[in-house]
C-alpha cells in the first residue's frame, strides 16, 4: 500500500515567492496533519484537518502560511511570500481517527525539503 | 514549560547489543506515547505506541515500558542491528477532549550501532 506522498520532495526558492507544498494522506485515513522539523525546534504541529475541516491551525506561524484540504486525498500548505526562516523539512501526516475519539498513530510522508535563499 | 525530553542525545552501541533508548515527560495527563524512528533524508516511522494503562508493550525486536510514577517512557531494541541506526523520537499525547490528536515529540536521541 502507498503511504503518504509528498511533492516536491526538495524546493529551492528566493525569497518573497510563493511556496506550494503538496500532499496525498493513506487512503481511509480521516485526520491529516501538517508538521515542521527544524534543528532548533524539532517537530512542530503547523495544522490539523479532520474529515477536511481545518480543527486547530494555532501552530502556523503567521498569516504568510495557509493550508487547504478540498478533499479526503489532497491538501496544500502555501507560504507567500517565503521568508529564509522558513527553511526546514516540511511533513505531512495521516491517521484514522477511530469513533471512539482517542488518538491513533500518525503516519508520516518523506518530507519536502525547502530551502529559501 | 512542560515537554518531552531525552536523557540522551546520543547512543552508541554495538551491533547484536541490546539497546535502550530513554525518554521523561512532565504531564502526567498524558495518556498516550509513541516511538518514532527517523532514518537521515526520511520522515519519522511508527515503532510501537503504549497507552497509559499499560506498564509494557512488546513488538518485533522492540519493547516499550512506561513508568507513570516517575513519568518515564523507555524503548528497548534487542540484538541492535546496523539499520537500528537512526534518531528515536518519544511523543505524547497531551491533548483530552477534542485536543486528543495532538502529539508533542520529544527532540530525539540518535542511536549508532557500530559493526
Amino acid at each position: 500500500d502507498a503511504g503518504v506522498i509528498q511533492s516536491p520532495r526538495h524546493e529551492v526558492t528566493e525569497m518573497g515567492q510563493e511556496v506550494t507544498l503538496r500532499c496525498k494522506p493513506i487512503s481511509g485515513h480521516n485526520s491529516l496533519f501538517w508538521y515542521r522539523q527544524t534543528m532548533m525546534r524539532g517537530l512542530e504541529l503547523l495544522i490539523y484537518f479532520n474529515n477536511n475541516v481545518p480543527i486547530d491551525d494555532s501552530g502556523m506561524p503567521e498569516d504568510r502560511f495557509s493550508a487547504k484540504m478540498p478533499n479526503a486525498s489532497f491538501s496544500t500548505l502555501k507560504i507567500q511570500p517565503s521568508e529564509p526562516r522558513d527553511s526546514a523539512v516540511y511533513f505531512c501526516a495521516s491517521s484514522l481517527k477511530g469513533s471512539g475519539g482517542g488518538p491513533n498513530e500518525q503516519y508520516f510522508g518523506p518530507g519536502t525539503r525547502l530551502t529559501v535563499t | 514549560g512542560e515537554n518531552v525530553g531525552l536523557h540522551l542525545p546520543t547512543l552508541s552501541v554495538q551491533e547484536g547489543d541490546n539497546s535502550i533508548i530513554n525518554c521523561a515527560y512532565s504531564n502526567s495527563a498524558s495518556d498516550y506515547f509513541i516511538w518514532y524512528k527517523q532514518e537521515s533524508g526520511k520522515g519519522p516511522q511508527f515503532i510501537i505506541d503504549i497507552r497509559s494503562n499499560m506498564d509494557k508493550r512488546q513488538g518485533q525486536r522492540v519493547t516499550v515500558l512506561l513508568n507513570k510514577t516517575v513519568k518515564h517512557l523507555s524503548l528497548q531494541i534487542a540484538a541492535t542491528q546496523p539499520g537500528d541506526s537512526a534518531v528515536y523520537f518519544c511523543a505524547e499525547n497531551r491533548g483530552s477532549g477534542g485536543s486528543n490528536y495532538k502529539l508533542t515529540f520529544g527532540k530525539g536521541t540518535l542511536l549508532t550501532v557500530n559493526p
